[in-house]
This record gives C-alpha cells, structure tokens and sequence, in this order.
C-alpha cells in the first residue's frame, strides 16, 4: 500500500497559539489531498483540500501548503481554539483510493 | 451530522458469527465508500461503489467480507465468521459525482469476543 505518515503523533498548543501538523506522503502521482480531523467517537471531518497544481490553500483559520518537491503536506490552523482539539489526518488520493496517514492528536491548553 | 447515517452504532459479537452493517449516505451522492478503522490509526480503505456497481476493493477485504449497494442507495457489509481482527471502526463515507469531499458517518464500532 502507499504510505502517508504524520511526523509528530500528538502536539500541545497554548490556546491563541497557532498549530502546525505535518505530513508525509510517499506517491509523486497523488494529485490530490484532503486534511481531515477527528473528535472521538465520530467519523471524519473534512476540513481542506489541495490539488497538486497548487502550493497554498487557505480556508477559515486553516491553511494548507504542499511541497511536491520533497512530499510534505501542513496543516495550520491560527490561533487555535479549544474546540480544534481532536485528531487530525492527512490522506492522499491515489486513483480512485484515498490513503490515510496515522494522524496527530492536537490538543489545546486552555 | 453530515447527512451519512450508519446503523448500529455499536455491534458486539461472539467469534463465528455473521454480522451486517448499513450505511445511508446522502441521497444525491451516487459514491460510497467502506473504511475500517483501528485504534490509533487512519481509516483504511475497504471498497468502493459507484452507483450500484462496486468498482473497487481492497486487498483487505477478504471472502468472509462482502459488501452490497443493490439500488444505488444504502449499502451494507457484511462480514461472515467474524473473528477478533474484525474488532474495528467501520466506517462509511459518500460524495458527490466528480467531487472527492468525502461525508463520512459517525461510524460502528464492531467487538468481536
């Protein structure tokens, strides 16, 4: 299978603070990415996406930036609230098959 | 709530028994996808229905594991003989025809014992 990893399994942020997630993904081919997050107990959330063609996204508090030259997706996510804490995954499109990384939980001190 | 609705919530069974799960998705999105889960892991993919056609599935999914989608509309999947190693997330997620924005439901949470 494709191999997409997360460089850090948990990341503490100060509330206000920003947060940086990180990813990386092993398939120069995927040409499409989505970050998701994760509360306990429920499914995945889509929170942004990026095509390949692009380097930078920016949605509501979240940004995303895809380095093509050496596999790296971020996430970050300005001035972090307490209601971001959860898990937070990256997952690459291959064909027609997503591929999951293992995820960072963010949890935010208050 | 995103729309995709996912019955049980939570499915506990005995090692060798048959188990069947279901998925609603949102009504005009003609994709469904399974998933499974695992504890501290990203979801896993499992197979893929178009339509009614099942276009694509994992390796994962072995032939105690079949999954229908005989009118286009919910799906379900079942595992025949379960065993301790189906204990999992199983998740289901839909969208739109040419989009990839996945809408995923709150899942079930199988225990196998």
């Amino acid at each position: 299978g494709e191999s997409v990893g997360l460089h850090l399994p948990t990341l503490s942020v100060q509330e206000g603070d920003n947060s940086i997630i990180n990813c990386a993904y092993s398939n120069s081919a995927s040409d499409y990415f989505i970050w998701y997050k994760q509360e306990s107990g429920k499914g995945p959330q889509f929170i942004i996406d990026i095509r390949s063609n692009m380097d930078k996204r920016q949605g509501q508090r979240v940004t995303v930036l895809l380095n093509k030259t050496v596999k790296h997706l971020s996430l970050q996510i300005a001035a972090t609230q307490p209601g971001d804490s959860a898990v937070y995954f990256c997952a690459e499109l291959l064909r027609i098959q997503f591929y999951f990384g293992t995820g960072t939980s963010l949890t935010v001190i208050p | 709530d995103t729309g995709v609705s996912q019955d049980p919530r939570h499915k506990i069974t005995k090692r060798g028994q048959n188990v069947t799960f279901r998925c609603d998705p949102i009504s005009e999105h003609n994709r469904l996808y399974w998933y499974r889960q695992t504890l501290g892991q990203g979801p896993e993919f499992l197979t893929y229905f178009q339509n009614e056609a099942q276009l694509e599935k994992s390796r994962l999914l072995s032939d105690r594991f079949s999954a229908e989608r005989p009118k286009g509309s919910f799906s379900t999947l079942e595992i025949q003989r379960t065993e301790q190693g189906d204990s999992a997330m199983y998740l289901c997620a839909s969208t739109r025809a040419a989009s990839y924005e996945q809408y995923f439901g709150p899942g079930t949470r199988l225990t196998v014992t």
